[in-house]
């Protein structure tokens, strides 16, 4: 069974700095691109970033381009997602996302439960 | 603004046919790139519901399909029920932006 579990959330203030982690388990991690998609309060989903499965590759939104920065540990099925500078409009509920694919078509085909971040003084 | 345009919300009786749009562009839908669906209950993570276009992954019920023409998609329910009532989201490609882009979803309302 394919299981993310997300954690590393909480309450940070305007610039300042969170690192989340997404333990994966139950599938090939090393096999398999790996994203954050996040969803802010009351609102729709919005891609964050994407790490190709060997993590030679990088993409993000332009929202956090130069501040957010993903990688991953293949020797330890986990990703992670640097958040630094954080603002106010990155307060959202964080989930990371299993690619089903290894090309820009990819679905999410499994989402973890989500970990929420909160920017505010 | 999101890149696909969804209506914000839809509705229909138990029983009944629903249709949810996804339209999009020539750098997203209408370029090739396949469009998938998610549903999404309050505080629960999306669940991935049409992957490429119109397939269904495993254990969700044939009352779900999808369709895509053009620079637009379609998410169809049929036969409604009241445990359909969710948010649901298509997303796709963008090679403008060079990433990944969600609808701005749907909140489906069974009467």
């Amino acid at each position: 069974e394919v299981q993310l579990l997300e954690s590393g959330g909480g309450l940070v203030q305007p610039g300042g700095s969170l690192r989340l982690s997404c333990a994966a388990s139950g599938f090939t991690f090393s096999s398999n691109a790996m994203s954050w998609v996040r969803q802010a309060p009351g609102k729709g989903l919005e891609w964050v970033s994407t790490i190709s499965a060997s993590g030679g590759s990088t993409y993000y939104a332009d929202s956090v381009k130069g501040r957010f920065t993903i990688s991953r540990d293949n020797s330890k099925n986990t990703l992670y997602l640097q958040m630094n500078s954080l603002r106010g409009e990155d307060t959202a509920v964080y989930f990371c996302a299993k690619a089903d694919r290894t090309t820009v078509t990819t679905a999410f085909d499994y989402w973890g439960q989500g970990t929420l971040v909160t920017v505010s003084s | 603004q999101s890149v696909l345009t969804q209506p914000p919300s839809v509705s229909g009786a138990p029983g009944q046919r629903v249709t949810i749009s996804c339209t999009g562009s020539s750098s997203n839908i209408g370029a090739g790139y396949d469009v998938h669906w998610y549903q999404q209950f309050p505080g629960t993570a999306p669940k991935l519901l049409i992957y490429g276009n119109n397939n269904r992954p495993s254990g969700v019920p044939d009352r779900f399909s999808g369709s895509k023409s053009g620079t637009s998609a379609s998410l169809a329910i049929t036969g409604l029920q009241a445990e359909d009532e969710a948010d649901y989201y298509c997303q796709s490609y963008d090679s403008s932006l060079s990433g990944w882009v969600f609808g701005g979803g749907t909140k489906l309302t069974v009467l």
